[in-house]
């Protein structure tokens, strides 16, 4: 079974540019997460789906970074403009389905971000 | 709401001691713990977890984790460490069966030959 693929694996940019990631989750998962991880922490939750719905943003900052998961498979996370502060890993995990059981979340290998 | 305490940012054991790797929840439902396990440049990789039942779980490499809810507590050890074991581990709580996880700040396990 493929795990969660991400891509790019690296990305160096300018501050103020725009940048985007991809992840495409495990078949068949309807939960997607994204996660920033800041170096010397832990990952934090930025938003997560169900099938193609946002189920939390709240952690999300609205006013640069965006998502998306058209079709319910696929998405992309987006920041417009960039700030130093951004560089970070970017962490994309999917899981089965939103459930009162529990559900183990699988993560991709991670988008490494680096803002200049 | 959940949180995750790591007490500890680096923990230094010879190889063949035990590790003991701390970790201190507060959560305001019942909470399903893990741990996470993470190489140089790898993601994330799922050690062990506590859903409900048996409060003493056994995960991958040899490791386990006790839940006890007296001391809102889900310390990691491992009797005899190896010097494959150097990595990062983070310990992370949700309160639902699909919410998104809380993670600690981590531990960096380093293994003295």
């Amino acid at each position: 079974e493929a795990g969660v693929a991400q891509s790019p694996r690296y990305k160096i940019i300018e501050k103020r540019q725009s940048v985007a990631f991809w992840c495409n989750p495990i078949s068949g998962h309807a939960t997607l997460y994204w996660y920033q991880q800041i170096l010397g922490q832990g990952p934090k939750l930025l938003i997560q789906f169900q099938n193609n719905g946002v189920v939390d943003d709240s952690q999300l900052p609205k006013d640069r970074f965006s998502a998306e998961r058209l079709k319910g498979v696929d998405s992309t996370l987006k920041i417009q403009p960039a700030k130093l502060e951004d560089s970070a890993v970017y962490l994309c995990a999917s899981s089965l389905a939103l459930a009162v059981i529990y559900n183990e979340q699988f993560f991709g290998p991670g988008t490494r971000l680096t803002v200049l | 709401a959940q949180s995750v305490t790591q007490l500890g940012s680096h923990v230094s054991v010879s190889e063949g001691a035990l590790v003991l790797l701390r970790c201190n929840y507060s959560s305001s439902v019942p909470p399903y713990l893990f741990w996470y396990v993470q190489y140089p440049n790898q993601g994330l990789q799922l050690l062990l977890k506590y859903t409900t039942g048996a409060t003493l779980v056994k995960g991958i490499n040899g490791f386990e984790a006790e839940f006890k809810k007296s001391e809102t507590s889900f310390h990691l050890t491992k009797p005899s460490a190896h010097m494959s074991d150097a990595a990062e581990y983070f310990c992370a709580v949700t309160g639902g069966g699909a919410d998104g996880l809380t993670f600690g700040k981590g531990t960096h396990l380093i293994i003295q030959p």
